[in-house]
């Protein structure tokens, strides 16, 4: 069955920590990853995507994936959070095997100090 | 331009009554989709629509749950016989293509839902 599994439900950093936040999906054939993003009070939003190509992507506001195959993982990375990057954090995808229906994972509340 | 917009933003039903949910996606976009959000959790698929065809229903809980969209216009998600398990903030989102190398999908500010 297609899935995508976030490891952690709830994360808390102190400003300038970096950030990995976990991402393994299991779907057939040809896949497109995704990020979105929640800000508190604000519509779900892309910050960045994967569908071929360099499995190193960056995207908004210094946060970056790598879509390692093998691990069927696309995890999320930032150098250094600030508190602004508070949100919940979801994981996506969507391929050929399931109609390009896209699956979420259950999201990751990102909690970060001041 | 103008982003997925969703009507109404909130709503408090009786149980029992049928509630229907209207998304606006953006313009041009050929996909729509709906998601539920249950509190606390992750989004659940619901529908999604190429055109104002629906080539996957799998999503949806149950036949009291259906949805239309007029050409690559307005949708409507309706729920018949609600019930408190339905409370929940159900999401459109619209995606100006279709297929590999696309879906990067746009969402509106969803329909909070409240059964009681």
């Amino acid at each position: 069955a297609q899935s995508v599994s976030q490891h952690n439900h709830h994360v808390i950093l102190s400003e300038a920590a970096s950030l990995e936040l976990g991402c393994n999906y299991s779907y057939g054939g040809t896949v497109n990853l995704f990020w979105y993003v929640q800000y508190p009070g604000q519509h779900l939003q892309l910050l960045l995507k994967y569908f071929s190509g360099d499995p190193l992507v960056k995207g908004i506001k210094g946060f970056e994936a790598e879509f390692i195959k093998s691990k069927f993982s696309f995890n999320l990375r930032k150098p250094s959070v600030q508190w602004s990057d508070t949100a919940e954090y979801f994981c996506a995808v969507s391929g050929n095997t399931g109609g390009f229906k896209t699956i979420f994972g259950a999201g990751t509340r990102l909690f970060v100090k001041a | 331009g103008a982003g997925v917009s969703q009507s109404p933003s909130n709503k408090v039903t009786e149980k029992g009554k049928d509630v229907e949910l209207r998304c606006d996606p953006i313009s041009g976009h050929t996909a729509l989709y709906w998601y539920r959000q249950r509190l606390g959790q992750g989004l659940e698929f619901l529908i999604y629509f190429q055109g104002n065809s629906a080539p996957d229903k799998s999503g949806l809980p149950s036949d009291r749950f259906s949805a239309e969209r007029t050409g690559e216009s307005v949708s409507t998600l309706t729920i018949q016989r609600t019930q408190q398990e339905d409370s929940a903030v159900y999401l459109c989102a619209s995606s100006p293509a279709w297929g590999q190398g696309a879906g990067e999908q746009y969402f509106g500010p969803g329909t909070r839902l409240t059964v009681t």
